[in-house]
């Protein structure tokens, strides 16, 4: 089975700042993906940004990067130049190939952006 | 589209009452999931299904019940509800090999008193 770990429940930075957010992971597959979902007061869960693990480059999506390393079995967020609509719970969560597309959940991270 | 909606957004049940959560897609997705959000624990797989006809439970069964009546529809029955599964209700969809996205409803706050 798999676990995700997320071990910072909450986290705060000033707005226009950088912030990483961070994810391990345990796994035995060798080929799986893995997301970073950001939920916002609004409750409605929003994919942010993906990576397949057989590629060895970093996703990144506009200010959202990831640092994703395979080895290490470690997939931080970076949000860059932050805005007050990033402040919502984030999650890391992790996905088999071949595994019905079910995914594997984090605790989450509730992230806050300062004015 | 309206994606991926769920109804109702609020219930408040007794103990012991029962209620189906009712979700629907209209992204001609195959696989469906639902989830349940409880604080400081992110949120865990209940049950999913593949394809029309056919589910399976995920990591959290006990106690609910589904049915994938057709491609577009996918319900959760609670037979007996107890306190324990007060929750937030996520609904999902995806199609295979897209990349894998999963899409979700706006969430079902269900309260057993």
């Amino acid at each position: 089975a798999q676990t995700v770990t997320q071990s910072q429940p909450e986290m705060s930075v000033q707005e226009a700042e950088t912030v990483t957010l961070s994810c391990t992971y345990d796994t035995s597959e060798s080929n799986y993906y893995l997301f970073w979902y950001k939920q916002p007061p609004s409750r409605q869960m929003i994919l942010v940004i993906r990576q397949e693990a057989y590629k060895q480059q970093n996703a990144t999506e506009n200010r959202f990067s990831v640092n994703f390393q395979k080895a290490a079995k470690s997939f931080s967020l970076k949000i860059s130049d932050s805005q007050l609509g990033d402040t919502a719970m984030y999650f890391c969560a992790f996905m088999k190939y071949f595994g019905n597309e079910k995914l594997t959940f984090g605790t989450g991270t509730r992230l806050t952006i300062i004015p | 589209n309206a994606g991926v909606t769920q109804t109702p957004k609020f219930q408040v049940l007794k103990t012991g009452q029962s209620m189906t959560l009712q979700c629907a897609q209209d992204m001609n997705h195959n696989s469906m999931y639902w989830y349940r959000q409880d604080p400081g624990m992110g949120l865990r797989l209940i049950y999913y299904s593949a394809s029309e006809g056919t589910t399976d439970k995920g990591e959290v069964p006990n106690g609910y019940n589904v049915s994938r009546l057709n491609k577009r529809e996918f319900s959760l029955r609670l037979e007996s509800a107890a306190p324990s599964q007060t929750s937030v209700y996520f609904c999902a969809s995806s199609v295979v090999g897209t990349q894998n996205e999963q899409y979700f409803g706006p969430g079902t706050r269900l309260t057993v008193t």
